[in-house]
């Protein structure tokens, strides 16, 4: 069955830290990986994509075929990080079917 | 770019009445999605349009659940009749074709006692 998981509801972290949100997902093909973000008060927005294979804020994600897995991390947390993250796939051309995780809240502490 | 608009932003309704939801997508964007989104869970894909047709709507509860999206540019999602379930925030999104960014709007929450 198709599958994104994020283990994590809550990771909290302090300024400074590394943050690693996990998602792993089950997909018998090759889907495209995505974060998404939604900031307090704000819209769902895409945050990375794993073909751009660029760090947006900071963030990067590395597609992991072999663990099937979409990690999100960042070296040095920031508190305007806090925020709610989802790990999204989509399947190949042809379905172009979103699959959302059960998303991650961020809590970056002072 | 004018974003995605969606309206209401809210309702409250009892079980059994009916609702209806609009969006109006981000000019030129030939794909709309429509999402529904219980609290604590990640958005789940009701359906997808590409202009004005249907690519997929498996997940869509048809016997209560119905979306149109009329000349390819807004969408109506409607419930009748609704169920305490139906509590939920509905997305809707576009994006430019299939697998790309989409776009979301601000979202309609439900709530049905």
């Amino acid at each position: 069955a198709q599958r994104v998981t994020q283990p994590e509801k809550l990771l909290s972290v302090f300024k400074g830290a590394p943050v690693e949100l996990k998602c792993n997902y089950s997909y018998s093909g090759s889907p495209e990986l995505f974060w998404y973000v939604q900031y307090s008060r704000q819209r769902l927005q895409l945050l990375l994509r794993h073909i751009s294979r660029e760090s947006i804020k900071g963030f990067t994600a590395d597609l992991n075929k072999g663990e099937t897995s979409f990690h999100l991390k960042k070296p040095f947390a920031q508190e305007e990080d806090s925020a709610m993250y989802y790990c999204a796939l989509s399947g190949p051309s042809g379905t172009y079917k979103y699959i959302f995780g059960t998303g991650t809240r961020l809590k970056v502490l002072a | 770019e004018a974003g995605v608009a969606q309206s209401p932003r809210y309702k409250i309704i009892e079980k059994r009445q009916s609702v209806a939801f609009w969006c109006n997508p981000i000019s030129g964007h030939a794909t709309l999605y429509w999402y529904q989104q219980i609290l604590g869970q990640g958005p789940k894909l009701l359906i997808q349009f590409q202009n004005n047709g249907v690519v997929d709507d498996s997940q869509l509860p048809k016997d209560r659940f119905s979306a149109e999206r009329l000349k390819g540019v807004d969408s109506t999602l409607k419930i009748q009749p609704a169920k305490l379930e139906d509590s939920a925030v509905y997305l809707c999104a576009s994006s430019s074709d299939r697998g790309k960014t989409q776009y979301f709007g601000p979202g309609t929450r439900l709530l049905v006692l």
